[in-house]
This record gives C-alpha cells, sequence and structure tokens, in this order.
C-alpha cells in the first residue's frame, strides 16, 4: 500500500519561529512536491525535486525553502514564520518520466501561525 | 501563464449523473488529471488523459478536448459518499509538475 507521510497534523507556531515540515514516501519516488492549500486559491505549488539535493521553485517560493538530502524525504523550511503562511501544507511524490504518473498525496499539515 | 477555470460548487441528487467541467489555458500542455478530495483529507487519484476522447472508469469518465482546452468528469449514480470536492489539475513540461484549478465543491443530496 503506497505510503506518503507527513511529520504532524496539526501545528501552532508563533511569529518569527524557524518550522520545519517533514514529508517522507515509501514508494521509491524521484518526484516530490510540496504545496499550499487555502480556501478560493486552489493548490499551489512551493517547491519541487526531480531527484536528491535538487530542487526548484513552484509559483510561490517566497518565504519557503526546502531540503532533499535522501530520496524518500522533503523538507520544507519556513525560515521566519509569518500569518500569511497559516495554510494547510500538503507533501506529493510522483514517478519521473512521461505519462500519467498521478502524485500521491500526504494527509496534510494543518499549520497555524500566531 | 498558466490558468485553469472550473465551477466553485454544484449540486446534484443521489442517483443522477453530473458533469463537472474544466478549461485551461497552459503552455506545455501535456496532459489533464482529475482529483477527487473530502474536507480535511488529501486528494485521491480519479483520471488522467493526455489524447482526446472519453476515459471511462466505472461510474467515473473523463474527457479532454485538446483543441478546445477543455475537459470534463462525469460521474453517474451519484452516492452520497460523491460529495466532496473534485480538482482539475494541467499536466505542463516534461516533468510531472501540475498546476491546480481551485476545485469544485460537489453536494450530493437525497
Amino acid at each position: 500500500d503506497v505510503k506518503v507521510t507527513q511529520s504532524s497534523r496539526y501545528l501552532v507556531k508563533r511569529t518569527g519561529e524557524k518550522v520545519f515540515l517533514e514529508c517522507v514516501q515509501d514508494m521509491d519516488h524521484e518526484n516530490m512536491f510540496w504545496y499550499r492549500q487555502d480556501p478560493g486559491l486552489g493548490l499551489r505549488l512551493i517547491y519541487f525535486s526531480y531527484d536528491v539535493k535538487m530542487k526548484e521553485k513552484g509559483d510561490i517560493p517566497e518565504g519557503y525553502s526546502v531540503s532533499r538530502e535522501k530520496k524518500e524525504r522533503f523538507s520544507l523550511i519556513l525560515e521566519s514564520a509569518s500569518t500569511n503562511q497559516t495554510s494547510m501544507y500538503l507533501c506529493a511524490s510522483s514517478f519521473q518520466g512521461t505519462g500519467g504518473n498521478e502524485q500521491f498525496f500526504g494527509p496534510g499539515t494543518r499549520l497555524t501561525v500566531l | 501563464g498558466q490558468n485553469i477555470d472550473q465551477p466553485t460548487e454544484m449540486t446534484a441528487t443521489e442517483g443522477a449523473i453530473v458533469q463537472i467541467n474544466c478549461t485551461y489555458q497552459t503552455s506545455g500542455f501535456n496532459g489533464l488529471f482529475w482529483y477527487q478530495q473530502h474536507a480535511g483529507e488529501a486528494p485521491t487519484f480519479l483520471s488522467y488523459n493526455v489524447l482526446d476522447g472519453l476515459e471511462e472508469k466505472g461510474r467515473f469518465s473523463s474527457f479532454l478536448s485538446r483543441s478546445k482546452g477543455y475537459s470534463y468528469l462525469l460521474l453517474k449514480e451519484l452516492q452520497m459518499k460523491d460529495s466532496a470536492s473534485y480538482l482539475c489539475a494541467a499536466k505542463t513540461g516534461g516533468g510531472n509538475k501540475l498546476t491546480f484549478g481551485t476545485g469544485t465543491q460537489l453536494k450530493v443530496e437525497l
């Protein structure tokens, strides 16, 4: 059974704190993605990675960084959390290549920044 | 830029058929995905179209017209458990990057 797990379901942090969100997949997928999901805005891509130590900016990378030291793990880092980063964060993974390689999503982390 | 449009909300009756439309304007289009997302849960894959035409999978079917930048998801024999948000997503470029629409919230009523 394929699985993407995220370190926390709910997280509350204070403005200015450094926040780490962890994502692990057990499917040997090359690609990993971080999205945030907000009402009325849908899923927006923050960063993605095609390989270990490789990262590319998505549509809204400002205020975020990522790390991929191992194939199965992709971390999202909020260097200095702000209230506008309060959101649902979803991690996903997929195989590489052409064709319909669907993305598998983790359960999400609901982050509140006070 | 990338733009994907789908209706915000739809309501349908149990046992009926509903069609959820999606139009897209994207560069490097390379396929169209539909995902289902129940409240508080992760999105789950429903279908993928890359060629024009209809793909049928049980009660769910998905259609694509590349020339018109248009897709729809057809749900037959609606059940209460089909109440969820349906996300349209365009695959762009050679990788697996997806651009999502804002989702259509479907409510199935008795």
